[in-house]
């Protein structure tokens, strides 16, 4: 299993600011996922983070909109830049390591 | 694009009765699924994990099976009971480690 990490837990943040979530595994992993759940819905993924390379996006999400690091192989960071309402939203970083995906317990994010 | 949807999206019984959960995907080339459990403002707990070449894994009471060819799974759930009551989803793993969610199914299990 991996035990995986996220703050902060929630926040409320002004219109046209920026927040940035960090997401720490207790172990080494190739690749980071997160994810985007807003209110009522399933999960969504944002982008896939790989340690030493820029990060893959899907379709619908932006390297400007969603900075992503990942300095090292246990660690990433997701920043939600210039938010908006749009963008209130529950935020979980992930990883897969064979023996199935385990998720951090998620960022509340609400836009004002 | 693989798509995945749950039936039902909601779920009420009474406590003790055995229940099925369906989950339907539109691609079968898939490496595993995965079935979670999320509590209200939670993040997701695992429940159980088939990979590709099997057909079903237990645990405890839960049951899940796989049917790739056909694209579907299923989540049962027996002597339901209270604390069961949670949003449950289905998800597909396909390449690169990407998981598909569903849509999920929200039991309710009254005492």
């Amino acid at each position: 299993s991996a035990v995986i990490s996220q703050k902060p837990s929630r926040d409320i943040c002004q219109r046209g600011t920026s927040l940035t979530i960090q997401c720490q595994v207790d172990s080494q992993v190739t690749m980071m996922f997160w994810y985007r759940q807003q209110p009522g819905q399933s999960l969504t993924l944002i982008a896939t983070a790989n340690q030493g390379s820029e990060a893959t996006y899907e379709s619908g999400f932006v390297i400007d909109k969603f900075p992503i690091s990942r300095p090292n192989l246990t660690f990433s960071t997701l920043t939600v830049s210039n938010m908006s309402p749009e963008d209130s939203s529950i935020y979980l970083c992930s990883v897969e390591n064979g023996a199935g995906g385990f998720f951090g317990p998620g960022t509340r994010l609400t836009v004002l | 694009k693989q798509e995945v949807t749950q039936i039902p999206a909601a779920l009420s019984v009474p406590e003790g009765e055995n229940l099925v959960l369906n989950c339907s995907f539109t691609d079968s080339a898939i490496y595993n699924l995965q079935w979670f459990r999320q509590d209200p403002g939670k993040g997701l707990t695992s429940l159980l994990l088939i990979q590709s070449s099997q057909r079903e894994q237990t645990s405890g009471r839960l049951n899940a099976s796989l049917d790739k060819s056909s694209g579907r799974s299923t989540l049962y759930i027996a002597a339901s009971q209270p604390g069961d009551s949670a949003t449950y989803l289905c998800a597909v793993i396909g390449a690169f480690n990407k998981f598909y969610f569903g849509s999920g199914t929200k039991l309710n299990v009254k005492p």
